[in-house]
């Protein structure tokens, strides 16, 4: 089976950094991604990592441990429109993108 | 360039009603998949198709639930008769091979 855990909520100030952590269990591994899906809209893509270390990409960035089944997503210099859902979805050596979504983190940004 | 287009955004229908859900891929995506999202709970994989095929439906419910992509028109995810429990948003995503999803903004099914 599959399994992928993160925290339900997180609250962070304006201006801080913030890490959302995510575990999985699966079988065939192939690659994690993470989504931010503000509430009502559409999920849109942050990272995707395959292969172990950290991916940066501006604000962003996204961690992955393949031995401890493992990946955080980092955001510093935290804005008011950060406040979102962040899902972190596991792909299985499938072939195609039939992704296994956590519940997501709902991330509160405070001023 | 359009993204993901679902219709309707919302849609009410009662118990034992067909609800039907449209979706357009984006340009140049040959790769629709559709999702359900329920309250408090992850995206849950429903069907994966390509153009006139099904290719992985391991996560649609076996009765009452049929999903189709055309050679020409949107996807639609068809539910037939309806019960309280179908509540939920659906979204449906698109990609160009084995690339990243990009997501439609959903349709919310109220069934009253």
């Amino acid at each position: 089976g599959q399994n992928i855990d993160q925290p339900t909520e997180m609250t962070a100030t304006e201006g801080a950094i913030v890490q959302i952590n995510c575990t999985y269990q699966t079988s065939g591994f192939n690659g994690l991604f993470w989504y931010q899906q503000h509430a009502g809209e559409a999920p849109t893509f942050l990272s995707y990592n395959v292969l172990d270390g950290l991916e940066e990409k501006g604000r962003f960035s996204s961690f992955l441990s393949r031995s401890k089944g493992y990946s955080y997503l980092l955001l510093k210099e935290l804005q008011m429109k950060d406040s979102a859902s962040y899902l972190c979805a596991v792909r299985r050596n499938t072939g195609f993108q039939k992704l296994v979504f956590g519940t997501g983190t709902r991330l509160l940004v405070s001023p | 360039n359009a993204g993901v287009m679902q219709n309707p955004r919302h849609l009410v229908r009662r118990r034992g009603q067909e609800a039907r859900l449209r979706c357009s891929p984006m340009k140049g995506h040959s790769h629709v998949y559709w999702y359900r999202q329920l309250p408090e709970e992850g995206l849950k994989f429903m069907v994966y198709l390509q153009k006139e095929n099904i290719i992985d439906e391991s996560g649609m419910p076996k009765e009452r639930f049929s999903a189709e992509f055309p050679k020409e028109g949107p996807s639609i995810l068809r539910i037939q008769q309806v019960v309280r429990g179908d509540s939920a948003a659906y979204f449906c995503a698109s990609s160009q091979g084995n690339e990243k999803l990009f997501f439609g903004s959903g349709t919310q099914l109220s069934v009253l």
